[in-house]
């Protein structure tokens, strides 16, 4: 089983609509992350979360919101959707205990577009 | 200003040739680690290869080597005798700071490498 799973995989909603991406990880993390990759862009870190108590805006929060229900998940809204958040979304954790490489640990990615 | 620039949008090589996928960086931290990671068409990022400002080596991982240049504040992905499932976009990122601190990555904007039969 993924250590990472995101559900959906794939959605396509209307503008206005409220949606919500989740994101659940078996890896024992404390720390998880929301990205979004643009064609041409690379990623670009939306939210993080260094545990259940503590969230943080990253470098494009606008239009987004988060909760961190439980260690174990983190999830992702969009309050009314608007078509420029067509993206790819990446959910990613890491242990702060992992050494000097403390790798970002991906999930599968939710394509999501806004009609 | 970028703090990851990678210049090449597209590359291509011949099968069993060698690859070389350019990253430069900016930062003032003097801790810093930079990090290649690997998207296949179908969608996953997997991670490549990590360098660490402090490590003094060169890091390997297989066919991967990265190419750190510290003073020029580059490090290259060299792939070495690529085959036909390289072709991937390949991501470069940064992390500023000392590990187990802020983990926040910044990516550039990929290189899509192409690799021909």
């Amino acid at each position: 089983d993924a250590d990472v799973t995101q559900t959906p995989r794939n959605r396509i909603t209307k503008t206005g609509k409220r949606i919500m991406l989740e994101c659940s990880q078996t890896k024992g993390h404390d720390r998880m992350y929301w990205y979004r990759q643009d064609p041409g862009l690379g990623l670009r870190l939306i939210y993080y979360s260094f545990d259940v108590k503590d969230i943080n805006k990253g470098e494009i929060s606008d239009g987004y919101s988060v909760s961190r229900q439980a260690q174990a998940k983190f999830s992702l809204s969009l309050e009314s959707a608007i078509p420029n958040q067509t993206a790819l979304y990446f959910c990613a954790t890491s242990d702060p205990s992992g050494g000097a490489l403390n790798e970002q640990f991906f999930g599968p990615g939710t394509r999501l577009t806004v009609l | 200003a970028q703090k990851i620039t990678q210049t090449q949008p597209g590359m291509f090589v011949q099968e069993k040739e060698a690859v070389t996928l350019d990253c430069t960086y900016d930062t003032s931290d003097p801790s810093y680690g930079l990090f290649w990671y690997k998207q296949p068409s179908s969608g996953e990022m997997i991670f490549l290869i990590y360098q660490g400002s402090y490590d003094q080596q060169n890091a390997t991982e297989g066919r991967y080597s990265l190419n750190f240049q510290k003073a020029r504040k580059s490090a290259n992905l060299v792939i070495s005798a690529s085959q036909l499932g390289d072709s991937a976009m390949y991501f470069c990122a940064m992390r500023e700071g000392r590990p187990g601190g802020s983990e926040k990555l910044v990516f550039g904007k990929g290189t899509k490498l192409t690799v021909n039969p």
